[in-house]
């Protein structure tokens, strides 16, 4: 089982319409929880973080962490073609001598008009 | 806040020379650094953790001869790719993280490695 597992996509959502993307983590002792966006050919960009159960909203993105069921989801409103990217969630490795994350293999999201 | 640069941003070099890349925190102090590597279409690979005075710490598999990495300053982290071979060209992306911040990590904007 990998340690952060994401749907790969891709995944195609109209143009105004919310786009769910989903992550689920195997570590039960993570306490930190990240989403980055990844334009093709660029490096990631962290948008949301999130350490406690329940919803965090920052504009139109919302975290949502479900730590009992360990499951973490990144919801776009009024997504636009601008947020097609490859949307990567990435988990704090406890256990891990220095500060480490885990990444998932991304999920790659495409807006269409 | 939380910049983090990298330079250069593109290298073409040939077979058998060796390329130093550098990553800066501009504007906090990175107690920790982070190297990857990132192949087209596939995810991110760490190949390293380095903290400020210390040795780096590899992951399993990366060759610390080949890959070397310094971390001189709080805000500064150098990886030279030795002996460079075609194999190695890659997306090399280094992030920064903060003591206290939470394992967040703010990544620069990745170095382009060509090697012909």
């Amino acid at each position: 089982q990998k340690e952060v597992e994401q749907n790969s996509g891709p995944l195609s959502v109209p143009e105004g319409a919310i786009a769910s993307l989903n992550c689920t983590y195997s570590d039960r002792g993570s306490q930190s929880f990240f989403w980055y966006r990844q334009y093709s050919g660029k490096s990631p960009e962290l948008i949301m973080s999130i350490y406690s159960n329940g919803d965090k909203e920052d504009g139109r993105f919302t975290a949502q962490l479900n730590k009992a069921s360990q499951y973490v989801s990144l919801l776009i409103r009024d997504s636009q073609p601008s947020d097609s990217a490859t949307y990567l969630c990435a988990v704090n490795a406890p256990g891990s001598s220095a500060s480490k994350i885990i990444f998932g293999s991304g999920t790659r999201l495409s807006i269409r008009p | 806040g939380a910049v983090v640069s990298q330079h250069p941003s593109r290298v073409i070099c040939k077979s058998g020379t060796s390329v130093k890349i550098e990553c800066r925190s501009l504007d906090f102090q990175a107690t920790t650094m982070f190297w990857y590597r990132q192949f087209p279409k596939q995810s991110l690979m760490l190949m390293a953790t380095s903290n400020e005075g210390s040795k780096a710490t590899y992951e399993q598999g990366v060759e610390k001869d080949k890959f070397l990495i310094n971390h001189a300053s709080l805000t500064l982290s150098t990886l030279t790719v030795t002996s460079a071979h075609p194999e190695d060209s890659s997306f090399y992306i280094c992030s920064a993280s903060q003591q206290g911040s939470f394992w967040e990590q703010f990544f620069g904007p990745g170095t382009r490695l060509t090697v012909l």
